[in-house]
């Protein structure tokens, strides 16, 4: 069963940092593109980070670039995202997300995690 | 970057009547050379992650009632529930992904009147 589960949320003060891990399984993680997705509390969809395959390429949204890094490791099959400077604004579900194909543009996402949730408070 | 909005925020839908979501993204999301409109639509049911209904503006994900269905062309599309189920509630998204951001509706909340 191909299935994605993240890990590290918690509550972090303002300034603070956190890491996010994703466990990849039933799948071959090193054939697709990886995205964070975060969902504030009782708000929409957003995308937050993407990248290659390879691990050669990354985009983020402009709210994040500068604080948050996206990253995976392709032999244990995990995606990760290393956020800083955090501020009450991301709080959120993070979800990470599979592409489900990906052609001159960018992709649908196919599988998701459950999430994990990051509370920026004091 | 392109914005998807949608409307309306909420409907309510008897039970076996026709449910019609819209999304008008603020530019063409459809590629002239491949001919395909990058839009997907998802649906979320509370304490659970989005679950992907559609692609390609039409393509119906595996697995998905043939009740959904999606149309639509360049900047303006449409997810529709022929007969609306009581296991249909749900809030669902439209996202295009013709480029980077990828960027969501607001999302439609559809209930049971």
């Amino acid at each position: 069963e191909e299935q994605l589960v993240e890990s590290g949320g918690g509550l972090v003060q303002p300034g603070g940092s956190l890491r996010l891990s994703c466990a990849a399984s039933g799948f071959t993680f090193s054939n697709y593109y990886m995205s964070w997705v975060r969902q504030a509390p009782g708000k929409g969809l957003e995308w937050v980070a993407n990248i290659k395959k390879d691990g050669s390429e990354k985009y983020y949204v402009d709210s994040v670039k500068g604080r948050f890094t996206i990253s995976r490791d392709n032999a244990k099959n995990s995606l990760f995202l290393q956020m800083n400077s955090l501020s009450a604004e991301d709080t959120a579900v993070y979800y990470c997300a599979r592409d489900g194909g990906r052609s001159i543009g960018g992709s649908w996402y196919i599988l998701w995690g459950q999430g994990t949730l990051v509370t920026v408070s004091s | 970057d392109i914005v998807m909005t949608q409307s309306p925020d909420s409907l309510a839908v008897s039970l076996g009547e026709r449910a019609t979501i819209n999304c008008k993204s603020s530019q063409s999301v459809l590629y002239s050379s491949d001919n395909k409109n990058y839009v997907a639509w998802y649906q979320q049911k509370p304490g659970q992650p989005p679950k992907l209904l559609i692609y390609w503006a039409s393509t119906r994900e595996s697995g998905v009632p043939d009740r959904f269905s999606g149309s639509g062309s360049g900047t303006d599309f449409t997810l529709t529930i022929s007969s609306l189920q009581a296991e249909d509630v749900a809030v669902y998204y439209c996202q295009q992904y013709y480029n980077t951001p990828p960027a969501f509706g607001q999302g439609t909340k559809v209930g049971v009147k």
